[in-house]
């Protein structure tokens, strides 16, 4: 079975700080592409970054970048010089290439504090 | 780029109405489409991927003829709620891939609220 885990149900910083997000996922596949999505109290679920399986290089978005151990499959989420609009859900998911379902995990509710 | 909008945002209906969402890509052809439902602070639950041209293919647990699927352009994909009742009340999100860009990622609607009475 496909599954992501996301063991931190919710976390709280302070603005300015820098905070990693935890997510693991198990696939028997090797080619495949993993998300994080960020659901802001608008509920507009909103792409923050992606990574390709094969490509060892770990993909950054300005503040955001990501720590994917392909071994370990574990694809987490640190989110530097936090912003109090970074206050959102975050989703970790991934699709088999070649597939079309996105597989989520549960979630995280992240908290950024004045 | 990349842009999705669902319409309504939100939708008050009376118990044993039929309610319509509609999902657009507005900046590129999307020949899959999905639609999602989602409770108070739960993950994305898939409920069916819609095909240009296609039936959808549904989850199992969805009520295919409760909740109707019909994508019949490249831009535009359907769903409607039959003989709503209060239990169908939730938070209804698509999703569309672009073949044209990078064709494994999804990108989101705002979703529509739906509030049965």
């Amino acid at each position: 079975a496909q599954t992501v885990t996301q063991s931190q149900p919710e976390m709280s910083v302070q603005e300015a700080e820098t905070v990693t997000l935890s997510c693991t996922y198990d696939t028997s596949e090797n080619n495949y592409y993993l998300f994080w999505y960020k659901q802001p109290p608008s509920r507009q679920m909103i792409l923050v970054i992606r990574q390709e399986a094969y490509k060892q290089q770990n993909a950054t978005e300005n503040r955001f970048s990501v720590n994917f151990q392909k071994a370990a499959k574990s694809f987490s989420l640190k989110i530097s010089d936090s912003q109090l609009g970074d206050t959102a859900m975050y989703f970790c998911a991934f699709v088999i290439q070649g597939a079309q379902k996105l597989v989520f995990g549960q979630g995280t509710r992240l908290t950024i504090n004045p | 780029g990349a842009v999705v909008s669902q319409h309504p945002s939100w939708v008050i209906c009376k118990s044993g109405t039929s309610v319509k969402i509609e999902c657009r890509s507005l900046d590129f052809q999307a020949t899959t489409m999905f639609w999602y439902r989602q409770f108070p602070k739960q993950s994305l639950m898939l409920m069916a991927t819609s095909n240009e041209g296609s039936k959808a293919t549904y989850e199992q647990g969805v009520e295919k003829d409760k909740f109707l699927i019909n994508h019949a352009s490249l831009t535009l994909s359907t769903l409607t709620v039959t003989s709503a009742h209060p239990e169908d009340s939730s938070f209804y999100i698509c999703s569309a891939r672009d073949p044209g860009g990078r064709g494994d990622t999804q990108y989101f609607g705002p979703g529509t609220r739906l509030t049965v009475l």
